[in-house]
């Protein structure tokens, strides 16, 4: 079984600040972990995957993310928030076990950029 | 490249009637999913299949239904609306390890 976990539902920060968006995750198998972007009224966009390669995963706009399996988390960054990041992400984790490539989401975190 | 197409945007459903959500992708995937979003829960697979003529259930199936006739189509039949299943319908696809791919979503109130 696999879940993941994000540490807070919403997050504030200011133009041009650090974005740090958390995520942990739980899985039997190796995982693949995603961070998807929501804007409103919109559909999901994948920001950037882990799928054993690399730890340091870098994303569009500006987003990278560290799988960490000492922690097993996977948080997501941005040096530089921008008013254009204000959006619902989720972080999700998938186990390819013969069932298809089954994403599990997390319960999302609203990120919010002020002036 | 349209990608994952889904019909209708919106509908208002009464409690009791029927109906079906269409997906279509045009990238050849062989898994197809269909995910319910709501408010603070994230999205839940509700549905998904690994291929034509083969499906089998998510983590919340009760109350629907769908089929897979070809390797582009998977409709989501809902056969008796509930007002619990309000929500926004996600459909996706994707291959193996690769991206999922995800439609603009159909956003459902049933009254």
């Amino acid at each position: 079984a696999q879940s993941v976990t994000q540490l807070g539902s919403h997050v504030s920060v200011s133009e041009g600040a650090l974005v740090l968006l958390r995520c942990n995750y739980s899985s039997s198998v190796p995982p693949y972990l995603f961070w998807y972007v929501q804007y409103p009224n919109q559909g999901l966009q994948l920001l950037l995957k882990y799928t054993s390669a690399a730890t340091l995963v870098k994303g569009i706009n500006g987003f990278e993310a560290e799988f960490k399996k000492s922690e097993t988390s996977f948080h997501l960054t941005k040096p530089s928030a921008h008013m254009s990041d204000a959006a619902e992400y989720f972080c999700a984790v998938s186990g390819v076990t013969g069932g298809g490539n089954k994403l599990t989401f997390g319960t999302g975190t609203q990120l919010k950029v002020e002036l | 490249n349209a990608g994952v197409t889904q019909t209708p945007k919106f509908r208002i459903l009464k409690i009791g009637q029927s109906m079906t959500l269409q997906c279509t992708q045009d990238m050849n995937h062989n898994y197809m999913y269909w995910y319910r979003q709501d408010p603070g829960m994230g999205l839940k697979l509700i549905y998904y299949s690994v291929g034509a003529g083969i499906t089998d259930k998510g983590e919340v199936p009760n109350g629907y239904n769908v089929s897979r006739s070809t390797t582009e189509d998977f409709p989501l039949r809902l056969e008796l609306a509930a007002p619990s299943q309000t929500s926004v319908y996600f459909c996706a696809s994707g291959e193996g390890e690769n991206t999922i791919y995800f439609g603009e979503g159909s956003w459902l109130t049933v009254v």
